[in-house]
């Protein structure tokens, strides 16, 4: 069935470093992605968007690559800072289905000072 | 602060009662989604509207929930004869028409005992 999955659960920097979140996604139809950071007893904070008609996108310290040939999309975050530790959902949706988001389980950054 | 605002932020309730959550959206949005949230799960997308239309309502999880949107501003998402089972986060999310970011509320967290 379409999904949207992440491949780490968990994921543990060191301050300063770079950090790489991955997600996967299965219906070549989506065409518009987006990462959302969400905080302990919060909502889904918007961080960055594509869409299917580019391959990477640069915003402040974060970038999201997209590779519709595997159907694969990734966060980088730069300098990771301690404000960074959160859980972080990648998400699709097709223009032709409401632009509903399919979200996929989460992986938790954990940023060690 | 012209965000996306929910009331209430928590609600305990017992089996058997009937619960109503608010939302209301960033002014300018003519879009309004609403999706639910389970411990470690990604939101999950149940209803949305455009202006006063509900456009999707097949994926609301029982004939218990329904929403509305009467005039095209606020919504309300009701859950008749509430179950243990529809313990979760209530989030709503609003956005322009298409493929633009969902900005989400804080949420409701609903507690059925």
């Amino acid at each position: 069935g379409e999904s949207v999955g992440l491949h780490l659960p968990t994921l543990s920097v060191q301050e300063g470093d770079n950090s790489i979140i991955n997600c996967a996604y299965s219906n070549s139809a989506s065409d518009y992605f987006i990462w959302y950071k969400q905080e302990s007893g919060k909502g889904p904070q918007f961080i960055i968007d594509i869409r299917s008609n580019m391959d990477k996108r640069q915003g402040q310290r974060v970038t999201v690559l997209l590779n519709k040939t595997v159907k694969h999309l990734s966060l980088q975050i730069a300098a990771t800072q301690p404000g960074d530790s959160a859980v972080y959902f990648c998400a699709e949706s097709r223009s032709n289905a409401g632009n509903m988001l399919t979200f996929g389980g989460g992986t938790r950054l954990m940023v060690k000072p | 602060d012209t965000g996306v605002s929910q009331d209430p932020r928590h609600k305990i309730t017992k089996r058997g009662q009937n619960v109503t959550f608010r939302c209301d959206p960033i002014s300018e949005h003519n879009r309004l989604y609403w999706y639910r949230q389970t411990l470690g799960q990604g939101p999950e997308f149940l209803t949305y509207f455009q202006n006063e239309a509900q456009l999707e309502k097949s994926r609301l999880l029982s004939d218990r929930f329904s929403a509305e949107r009467p005039k095209g501003s606020f919504s309300t998402l009701e859950i008749q004869r509430t179950e243990q089972g529809d313990s979760a986060m209530y989030l709503c999310a609003s956005s322009f028409p298409g493929p633009y970011e969902q900005y989400f509320g804080p949420g409701t967290r609903l507690t059925v005992t």
